[in-house]
């Protein structure tokens, strides 16, 4: 198991603009996961990107993964309020690897 | 209904104290997750379970024991609680490899 660096660290955006956050990561990967948690509660599963695929879309994000660079970009376009949680990247390795989470993104969207 | 609980979502105890925290999911995954959280941090993994006969350790499972009653049931046991076992526990699902983890609300011990 490997776990992602996520970057950066802390970002506060006004609503309606877009936000995008990275992720770097050590070793070849199967697939990286992002998820979301909103403060004091469970995490919530985002998107899913596999090793053979480039970007991938889902309502208003995209995730972008680069195997040569080992990183990700998740990017949230036209940011609300409710996008306000932390954002937590996993890359997934060989087989029955487990997801092991870095400190996460925390995104704060003033309205 | 959630399709995985966590029970008590809140719970106080003291030094010492063996507490046990309960973990069920109706979505039929196999596999199984405890983790804990502090402050300002991501996720530790402290035991998972592949199925009903396979327990492994994670990252910090020391102080801490767990459970597989069925498919749908993963407690975890703190034999005897100390301060810095302050955390929210989270349990997660899985189905297969590879895939989602589906997490369940948390637990917020505070351990006096």
């Amino acid at each position: 198991s490997q776990q992602g660096e996520e970057d950066p660290q802390a970002l506060s955006i006004q609503e309606g603009e877009n936000a995008t956050m990275n992720c770097s990561y050590k070793t070849s990967i199967n697939n990286l996961q992002w998820y979301r948690q909103n403060s004091g509660r469970g995490l919530v599963h985002l998107i899913l990107i596999r090793s053979n695929e480039r970007e991938k879309h889902s309502g208003r994000l995209r995730v972008t993964l680069d195997t040569s660079k080992k990183s990700s970009s998740l990017l949230i376009t036209a940011s609300r309020a409710a996008d306000t949680a932390s954002y937590f990247c996993a890359p997934l390795t060989g087989a029955n690897s487990k997801l092991t989470f870095g400190k996460g993104i925390t995104l704060s969207v003033r309205p | 209904d959630a399709d995985v609980t966590q029970t008590p979502r809140n719970r106080i105890t003291k030094t010492g104290k063996r507490i046990m925290l309960e973990c069920s999911q109706t979505k039929g995954h196999d596999r199984m997750y405890w983790y804990r959280q502090d402050p300002g941090l991501g996720l530790r993994l402290i035991y998972y379970s592949f199925d009903v006969k396979d327990i492994n350790k994670g990252e910090i499972s020391d102080g801490y024991s767990v459970s597989r009653q069925a498919q749908a049931k993963f407690s975890l046991s703190l034999e005897s609680a100390i301060p810095n076992q302050t955390a929210l526990y989270f349990c997660a699902t899985q189905q297969g490899d590879q895939e989602t983890q589906y997490f369940g609300p948390g637990t917020r011990l505070l351990v006096l």
